[in-house]
């Protein structure tokens, strides 16, 4: 079954600066990779996906990259803000039985120091 | 639109007492449906999954049982709750049939037992 690695586990950048969260992946036929946002107390909730036929994907200060040869995909946050303090939990498909699971990556927790 | 509710937000139970969580989602027909489990400040463990009425898949050995009495139901049952089965329960949907979908998270249910 798919395996998904995530680095770092906690992340400091100052407001303003660039954030990256890098996730690898073990099943080559992945082809779907979404990235979720979980603030505290609050549900995960998706930000940005992407789909192996593109190599990135943008939506204004976020966007995200994948390698599909190195099995690896990366959120980037630009010109982070205060707001962007949270959880981000990256994720990659597991199709058993009909069902599409999502196998999480363990989390980074990003905190913006202002 | 689509749209997924959870209930109760909060819950305290005693250990040893019976557990009922209930999920239901509006706007779709024939979803997939999950259940999660995160402990404090971890990532997201799945617990059960179901791509149809009466049909539940189990990813952990567990105190946990689910059902799924109609389309769009999905309940999570424990007849003796445990200290260990403490957490932030999430109920989750994606589109039946679709491959490469997110999964869309209910707002949670956070159990205490004592």
């Amino acid at each position: 079954g798919e395996n998904v690695e995530q680095h770092p586990s906690t992340l400091s950048v100052q407001e303003g600066d660039s954030a990256v969260i890098k996730c690898t992946y073990s099943d080559s036929a992945s082809n779907y990779f979404p990235w979720y946002k979980q603030e505290l107390g609050k549900r995960p909730q998706l930000i940005i996906d992407i789909r192996s036929n593109v190599g990135e994907k943008k939506d204004q200060r976020i966007a995200v990259t994948l390698n599909k040869t190195a099995k690896h995909f990366s959120l980037h946050i630009t010109e982070t803000q205060p707001e962007d303090s949270a959880v981000y939990f990256c994720a990659a498909p597991s199709n058993i039985q009909g069902a599409q699971k999502l196998v999480f990556g363990q989390g980074t927790r990003l905190t913006i120091n202002p | 639109s689509q749209t997924i509710h959870q209930w109760p937000a909060t819950l305290v139970q005693p250990v040893g007492s019976p557990l009922s969580l209930e999920c239901t989602v509006e706007g779709t027909s024939n979803p997939n449906l999950y259940w999660y489990r995160q402990a404090a400040g971890r990532g997201l463990q799945l617990l059960f999954y179901s791509v149809g009425i009466g049909q539940i898949s189990s990813e952990v050995p567990q105190n946990l049982s689910a059902s799924r009495p109609q389309d769009r139901q999905f309940i999570l049952s424990s007849k003796k709750l445990l200290l260990s089965d403490s957490g932030f329960y999430l109920c989750a949907w994606s589109v039946q049939g679709w491959r490469n979908q997110p999964q869309h998270f209910g707002d949670g249910t956070r159990l205490s037992i004592l």
